[in-house]
């Protein structure tokens, strides 16, 4: 199937630091990409949805200046958690779709797990 | 819009015992519905979906799920588990269309026992 990566898988901070992470679609161009936070045992709660060469969608109760979404090109997103700290430690999962596909092709990354000191 | 209703948080099991998840979803339209595992400190694996057709599905691992549209339920089976199998699991709702986005279930917690 088809394979997404992300980078870093884990990440440490000091507090009112910034960080990013980047999710690649290694495989196939993904126009539409996705970034979830799951907290410990926890679900994934959709953040924002990414598509190339525009701004990006959050979902509600998202600070969208605080988690920076660029999708510069067809094979990469990335999320910047600007300005972190410790309650934005979390597991930060991308997913990427197949362009002008559903979501029945939508793939997901390893995910990163970022704890803010 | 859709949403998903995983019934147990936890579900421990014996080894080689058969083993039922149980996913109830809600929606107004028709849904695509996925199960996903995710071990320890790891991404999600997708295990199975259903997106038409055939209402019993079968994935990897030996599990396998049925789309009852009645009861608006998606369980996930396997008829004998391994320690291996020990992960969280979780049941997804998406709608059709290339903007649906796909909303996961609480996860439910499957302990395998020796």
């Amino acid at each position: 199937g088809a394979v997404v990566s992300q980078h870093p898988s884990w990440v440490i901070c000091k507090s009112g630091t910034s960080v990013k992470i980047e999710c690649r679609s290694l495989d196939f161009q993904a126009t539409t990409m996705f970034w979830y936070r799951q907290f410990p045992k926890q679900s994934l709660m959709l953040m924002a949805t990414s598509n190339e060469g525009s701004k990006a969608t959050y979902e509600q109760g998202v600070e969208k200046d605080k988690f920076l979404i660029n999708h510069a090109s067809l094979t990469l997103s990335t999320l910047t958690v600007t300005s972190a700290h410790p309650e934005d430690s979390s597991f930060y999962i991308c997913s990427a779709r197949f362009p002008g596909q559903g979501p029945e092709t939508q793939y997901f990354g390893p995910g990163t797990r970022l704890l803010v000191l | 819009a859709q949403s998903v209703t995983q019934l147990d948080s936890q579900v421990p099991v014996f080894e080689e015992a058969p083993v039922e998840l149980r996913c109830n979803y809600s929606s107004s339209v028709s849904v695509y519905l996925f199960w996903y595992v995710q071990y320890p400190n790891q991404g999600l694996q997708l295990l199975l979906k259903y997106l038409s057709g055939s209402t019993l599905v079968k994935g990897i691992n030996g599990f396998e799920a049925e789309f009852n549209k009645s009861q608006t339920s998606f369980h996930l089976r396997k008829p004998s588990v391994h320690i291996s199998d020990t992960a969280e699991y979780f049941c997804a709702v998406s709608g059709y269309s290339s903007a649906s986005k796909i909303i996961f279930g609480s996860g439910t917690r499957l302990s395998i026992r020796p």
